[in-house]
């Protein structure tokens, strides 16, 4: 039941330049989406998020982009820095529910020096 | 706030035996949540409590495994009879939310399992 999709397992990109990770859900009744990052041995940690009545969202050199007709998000990370080598998890609930959140495989972000 | 805090960070158990992991969320925390990620795979989620009451458990969640939060403080989870498929990262989280799904999950760094 893959209701959060992540379809690309990895990405490389070269400090400096744009990094753009996608996520896709099938799941209409999601209304809050969030990034979250993991760094080898630790536990994912929150980066950002965006409810559904918001089609962006900014927080410093991150940016999520929330496009609800096409059932998809981004994360955009620019400048990128060898310091966001890490997974990212696309994760989407319901909330107004306290049910699962819901996430996807994840994509291995690799920044070249 | 010291975070979500796991124990053991790695266990090594024997096919059959029984294990216990443990989970002490950030205080004030009423929220908490158990999930399980395998290799090149997301969390998923496998129990819910809401101070101490389990409001919510996955289908993933078989017979095996049993969760409490007894004061709705820490929580253990407890797998009986362990068997491969249950070769893991466990993770625990907490909110402080009541009642909404519109707050980011605070993760811990996971117990990881592995059943020999």
């Amino acid at each position: 039941d893959q209701q959060v999709k992540q379809n690309s397992p990895s990405l490389s990109v070269q400090e400096g330049r744009i990094s753009i990770l996608n996520c896709d859900y099938t799941n209409s009744m999601f209304d809050y989406f969030l990034w979250y990052k993991k760094y080898p041995a630790e536990g994912p940690t929150f980066l950002i998020s965006i409810s559904s009545i918001k089609d962006k969202n900014e927080d410093g050199r991150f940016t999520v982009f929330l496009n609800k007709s096409a059932k998809h998000l981004s994360l955009h990370i620019v400048p990128s820095q060898p310091g966001d080598s890490a997974v990212y998890f696309c994760a989407a609930s319901v909330s107004i529910s306290t049910n699962d959140m819901r996430f996807g495989a994840g994509t291995r972000l690799t920044v070249k020096p | 706030d010291t975070g979500v805090s796991q124990n053991p960070r790695h266990k090594i158990t024997k096919r059959g035996q029984n294990v216990t992991f443990r989970c002490d969320p950030i205080s004030e925390h009423n929220r908490l949540y158990w999930y399980r990620q395998t290799l090149g795979q997301g969390p998923e989620f496998l129990t819910y409590f809401q101070n101490e009451a389990q409001l919510e458990k996955s289908r993933l969640l078989s017979d095996r495994f049993s969760a409490e939060r007894p004061k709705g403080s820490f929580s253990t989870l407890e797998i009986q009879r362990t068997e491969q498929g249950d070769s893991a990262m466990y993770l625990c989280a907490s909110s402080p939310r009541e009642g909404r799904g519109d707050s980011p999950l605070h993760f811990g760094n996971g117990t990881r399992l592995t059943v020999t």
